[in-house]
């Protein structure tokens, strides 16, 4: 059973970097093709940050790709989420999820990050 | 951002059949084929109930089916349960200025009276 579980700081300051990390059991990620974060600001709607492929490979929303970079680690266990100069617009949940084709099949239960001094 | 509008809320009685649209609203290109489908209960994650417009994941409930027209997607609930009250999303590959991207619909609050 494929698992995902996403861990960060949880409070981040104003103009500071934020990083993330998914861990994920049960499959590699050089077994499935691409991998996306996704994250969800409280009360909003669901905002695709970028998606990375295991051999490096990576897209990214265009409003975003200025501040963001996702990568894969050496053990093909975890995917990692950075973005810098954070603001307070970017207090949300952000979710690791498995793309399936043009979907997104599995998701992780998210962990909240909230950008406050 | 957003270039996929959805109703903000669509209601229905036990046993209905309730339709949820996905139009784009923007001038970039929005491929329909690849729309799917997020049901997302109030704390919890997004599932994915239907993917390229039509395919339903293994487990997702026949109740649940997905279609397209022109530059419509549509999410139709049947025999709606009380268990179906939740956030629903469409979701699409866009192009927006030049450079492809997953884009998101508003989302869309079902409600079971």
């Amino acid at each position: 059973q494929v698992q995902l579980d996403e861990s960060g700081p949880g409070l981040v300051k104003p103009s500071a970097t934020l990083s993330l990390t998914c861990t994920v059991s049960g499959t590699s990620i050089n077994i499935h093709n691409w991998w996306s974060w996704i994250r969800q600001p409280p009360g909003g709607g669901l905002e695709w940050i970028g998606e990375v492929y295991f051999n490096g490979d990576r897209n990214y929303n265009p409003s975003l790709s200025s501040r963001v970079d996702i990568s894969v680690g050496e053990s093909k266990k975890q995917m990692s989420l950075t973005m810098i100069s954070v603001t307070a617009a970017d207090t949300a949940i952000y979710y690791c999820v498995r793309n399936k084709g043009h979907s997104f099949d599995i998701w992780g239960h998210g962990t909240e990050v909230v950008v406050s001094s | 951002q957003s270039a996929l509008t959805q109703s903000a809320s669509v209601s229905g009685s036990p046993g209905q059949s309730i339709t949820i649209s996905c139009i784009g609203t923007s001038g970039d290109f929005v491929n329909y084929d690849l729309v799917s489908w997020y049901q997302q209960y109030p704390g919890k994650a997004p599932k994915l109930i239907i993917f390229d417009v039509t395919e339903r994941p293994s487990g997702v409930s026949p109740r649940f089916s997905g279609s397209k027209s022109a530059n419509t997607a549509s999410l139709t609930i049947s025999g709606l349960q009380a268990e179906d009250e939740a956030d629903y999303y469409c979701c699409t590959l866009t192009r927006i200025n030049g450079r492809s991207t997953y884009v998101f619909g508003t989302g869309a609050k079902v409600t079971v009276l």
